[in-house]
C-alpha cells in the first residue's frame, strides 16, 4: 500500500531537548515536504526537498532542520524545542514529474501532535 | 504577502444537497490549484487540481471552478454524503516561483446535517 509514515504520532517533551520526527515514503517520490498545521493558520510548509541532499526552506524553518540522506526518509529535526512549536505536523510526498508541479498529488502523512511544555 | 484564503470558516449543509466551498487567492502569478480534504484525526487528501488554462474541471461528484478574473476558486460536491464531513483547504502554487510549495488556505470546516 502506497504510504507516507510518520513517527510518532503523539509526543509530549520539553523545551530544550532535542527530538526527530520520522517520515518515511514507499512511493519512490522524488520530492517530499514539512508541514506545520495551526488553528486559523492552515497549513505552512517548514522545508522541502527536491531529491536526494537537496533540501530548502520553506515559509516557517526557524527552529527547524531537515536532512534527506535516502529519497524514501526525510525526518524533521527539532535541535532545541520550544512551546511555540507545539502543533500538528504533517509530512508529504509527490511525484515530480517532467514539467509537472511539485506537490502534484501531494500524499500526506497521519500527523504528528507535538506539545513542547 | 500572498495569501489563499476561504470565505467561510464553518459550512453547514442537508445531506442530499449540493455543497459549494470558496476560496479567494491573491497570487495572480498561480496557476496551479488543488483542493484537499482533511478528515478527523487524518492528514490532507487530494481531491482534485486544476491548471490556470482551465476554468473547470470535474471528478467523480465533485467539480472545481476557476475564475481568474476575480481570483476565485470553488469545489462543488453533489448530493453531499455523510462521509463528506472534513475540512477542505484550497492550495495554489507558483509554478514558476522561487519557492516550490504549495500555500494552503485557512481550511472550511464542511458538516452535514442528517
Amino acid at each position: 500500500e502506497a504510504q507516507v509514515t510518520q513517527n510518532p504520532r503523539y509526543l509530549i517533551t520539553v523545551t530544550g531537548k532535542k527530538l526527530t520526527v520520522t517520515c518515511s515514503q514507499n512511493m519512490n517520490h522524488e520530492y517530499m515536504s514539512w508541514y506545520r498545521q495551526d488553528p486559523g493558520l492552515g497549513l505552512r510548509q517548514i522545508y522541502y526537498s527536491m531529491n536526494v541532499e537537496v533540501t530548502d526552506k520553506g515559509d516557517v524553518p526557524e527552529g527547524y532542520k531537515v536532512s534527506r540522506k535516502e529519497k524514501r526518509n526525510f525526518p524533521l529535526i527539532l535541535e532545541s524545542p520550544s512551546p511555540n512549536q507545539t502543533s500538528l505536523y504533517f509530512c508529504a510526498s509527490s511525484l515530480k514529474g517532467q514539467g509537472a508541479p511539485a506537490d502534484t498529488e501531494a500524499f500526506f502523512g497521519q500527523g504528528t501532535r507535538l506539545t513542547v511544555v | 504577502g500572498e495569501s489563499v484564503g476561504l470565505h467561510l470558516p464553518t459550512l453547514s449543509v442537508q445531506e442530499g444537497d449540493n455543497s459549494i466551498i470558496n476560496c479567494a487567492y491573491s497570487n495572480s502569478a498561480s496557476d496551479y490549484f488543488i483542493w484537499y480534504k482533511q478528515e478527523s484525526g487524518k492528514g490532507p487528501q487530494f481531491i482534485i487540481d486544476i491548471r490556470s488554462n482551465m476554468d473547470k474541471r470535474q471528478g467523480q461528484r465533485v467539480t472545481v471552478l476557476l475564475n481568474k478574473t476575480v481570483k476565485h476558486l470553488s469545489l462543488q460536491i453533489a448530493a453531499t454524503q455523510p462521509g463528506d464531513s472534513a475540512v477542505y483547504f484550497c492550495a495554489e502554487l507558483d509554478s514558476g516561483g522561487g519557492a516550490d510549495g504549495l500555500t494552503f488556505g485557512k481550511g472550511t470546516h464542511l458538516i452535514i446535517q442528517p
